[in-house]
């Protein structure tokens, strides 16, 4: 398609196990973004690729968290021994130079 | 300090009339790039306009219009004649670098929502 997929679409997971979320960027787009939003409220980010540089991981809550990009496609985020203050829905976006940010329509996590 | 601050957590306009949702930015790049997206209770992300720094312009898109103010750093969305579907969570964002140049992060406020009453 030609929007951000993002995978799965909702996830339902046990306390501790962990889980991984990937994003589909637009074919082209040398940046991505991901980003936590918990119910009702807004975007916190967590972590962003550009291209062939280092990651900004300023943004990950714990070392539960990573998130990994190969070259300029797919992404996947892991979250390790996952808590319940997990549970929110994970947003990945995607750019390039002369776009604004294209959002996927999100991995709703919930954590039992 | 905060890169975006959005004050209003909410405000309510009645259909057909105009509001101003307040958005100020904070940075000492002079290249950035501001944005508005519109999240409806589907939870998905429309982005709405966009302005750069150096645009000499407000933006505008349909109903929406960017009053870019660089002096004071703000980038306040003006949506005119107020639709019901309208009612949303509005961001505010800014992303630093310029337009064609390496990406900076995409910095977000809090967000607005935005009641449109008949």
């Amino acid at each position: 398609g030609a929007g951000v997929s993002q995978s799965p679409s909702n996830k339902v997971t046990e306390k501790g196990k962990d889980v991984e979320l990937r994003c589909d960027p637009i074919s082209g787009h040398t940046a991505l973004y991901w980003y936590r939003q918990r119910l009702g409220q807004g975007l916190e980010f967590l972590i962003y690729f550009q291209g062939n540089s280092a990651p900004d991981k300023s943004g990950l809550p714990s070392d539960r968290f990573s998130a990994e990009r190969t070259g300029e496609s797919v992404s996947t985020l892991t979250i390790q021994r996952t808590q319940q203050e997990d549970s929110a829905v994970y947003l990945c976006a995607s750019t390039s130079p002369y776009t604004e940010a294209f959002f996927g329509q999100g991995t709703r996590l919930t954590v039992v | 300090a905060q890169k975006i601050t959005q004050t209003q957590p909410g405000m309510f306009v009645q259909e057909k009339e105009a509001v101003t949702l307040d958005c100020t930015y904070d940075t000492s790049d002079p290249s950035y790039g501001l944005f508005w997206y519109k999240q409806p209770s589907s939870g998905e992300m429309i982005f709405l306009i966009y302005q750069g720094s150096y645009d000499q312009q407000n933006a505008t898109e349909g109903r929406y219009s960017l009053n870019f103010q660089k002096a004071r750093k703000s980038a306040n969305l003006v949506i005119s004649a107020s639709q019901l579907g309208d009612s949303a969570m509005y961001f505010c964002a800014m992303r630093e670098g310029a337009r064609g140049s390496t990406l900076g992060r995409l910095y977000f406020g809090r967000g607005t929502q935005l009641t449109v009453w008949p």
